[in-house]
C-alpha cells in the first residue's frame, strides 16, 4: 500500500528559530500533498496544498511567510515553519493520494514544541 | 454550520459491545467517504472509503452512506480494547488527488476489558 514518511517525529526549538519538516512518498508519485495542523482534541485542519513544481495554496489565515512549504519533486514536500513562537507549537500532519489509490495516506506526524 | 459535523465524544464502551459512530454533512457534492483511525499522536489510517450511498463491510467494520440524509456510519462489531482510538470520518466532492479532504473533529472511543 501507499507510504508516506514524514520526518522528524518529534521537534522541540526554540523560540526565533526554524524548523523543517519533511514528508516523504515511498511507493508512490504524489502530485498533491496536503499540510495539516491538529490541536489537542481537535479535528485536522487544513493549512496548505502542496503541488509539485509550483507554488503552495495555502488556506485562509495561514500565512504563507511563517509556512513555507516546497515540493521539489513527486516524492518530496517539506515544510518549514519560520521564526517559530510558542503558539505555532501543535501536531502537523502531510497527507497525499497515490495515484488509483483510494482515500489519502497520512505521514505519522511531527510534534512540534516551541519553547 | 461546519460542511462535516461529527460528535467528539468520548464514547466508552465496554469490549464486545457493537459500536456506532456517525457522522453529517452539509454539502451534496461529497461523494468519497472515508474513515480513519487516529491513535494518540499519530497520523491517520485509513479504515474504510466508499464511493456514493451504500453499505461496505470489511472484516468487524461497517461503513454505511446515506446520501439522501447526509449521514454516513461506521460500525465497529465485536469491539476490542485495541480499538481504543479517534475516528474521523472524511468526505470528498472529487476522486481528483487534488482535492484536500474535509474532516470531521474527530469521536474519541474507548473500549474498556
Amino acid at each position: 500500500g501507499a507510504v508516506v514518511s514524514q520526518h522528524p517525529s518529534r521537534v522541540i526549538c526554540k523560540s526565533g528559530t526554524s524548523v523543517k519538516i519533511e514528508c516523504r512518498s515511498l511507493d508512490f508519485q504524489a502530485t498533491t500533498m496536503f499540510w495539516y495542523r491538529q490541536f489537542p482534541k481537535q479535528s485536522l485542519m487544513l493549512m496548505a496544498t502542496s503541488n509539485e513544481g509550483s507554488k503552495a495554496t495555502y488556506e485562509q489565515g495561514v500565512e504563507k511567510d511563517k509556512f513555507l512549504i516546497n515540493h521539489a519533486s513527486l516524492t518530496l514536500s517539506t515544510l518549514t515553519v519560520t521564526s517559530a513562537h510558542p503558539e505555532d507549537s501543535s501536531f502537523y500532519i502531510c497527507s497525499a493520494r497515490g495515484q488509483g489509490g483510494y482515500g489519502y495516506t497520512f505521514g505519522s506526524g511531527t510534534r512540534l514544541t516551541v519553547v | 454550520q461546519k460542511e462535516v459535523e461529527q460528535d467528539p465524544g468520548p464514547l466508552s464502551v465496554p469490549e464486545g459491545a457493537i459500536v456506532s459512530l456517525n457522522c453529517t454533512y452539509s454539502n451534496s457534492a461529497f461523494q468519497y467517504f472515508m474513515w480513519y483511525r487516529q491513535y494518540s499522536r499519530k497520523g491517520p489510517e485509513l479504515l474504510m472509503y466508499t464511493y456514493s450511498s451504500g453499505n461496505k463491510e470489511d472484516g468487524r467494520f461497517t461503513a454505511q452512506v446515506d446520501k439522501s440524509s447526509k449521514y454516513i456510519s461506521l460500525f465497529i462489531r465485536d469491539s476490542q480494547p485495541s480499538d481504543s482510538a479517534t475516528y474521523l470520518c472524511a468526505m470528498s466532492a472529487s476522486s481528483n488527488s487534488g482535492y484536500a479532504l474535509n474532516f470531521g473533529k474527530g469521536t474519541s472511543l474507548l473500549v474498556t476489558p
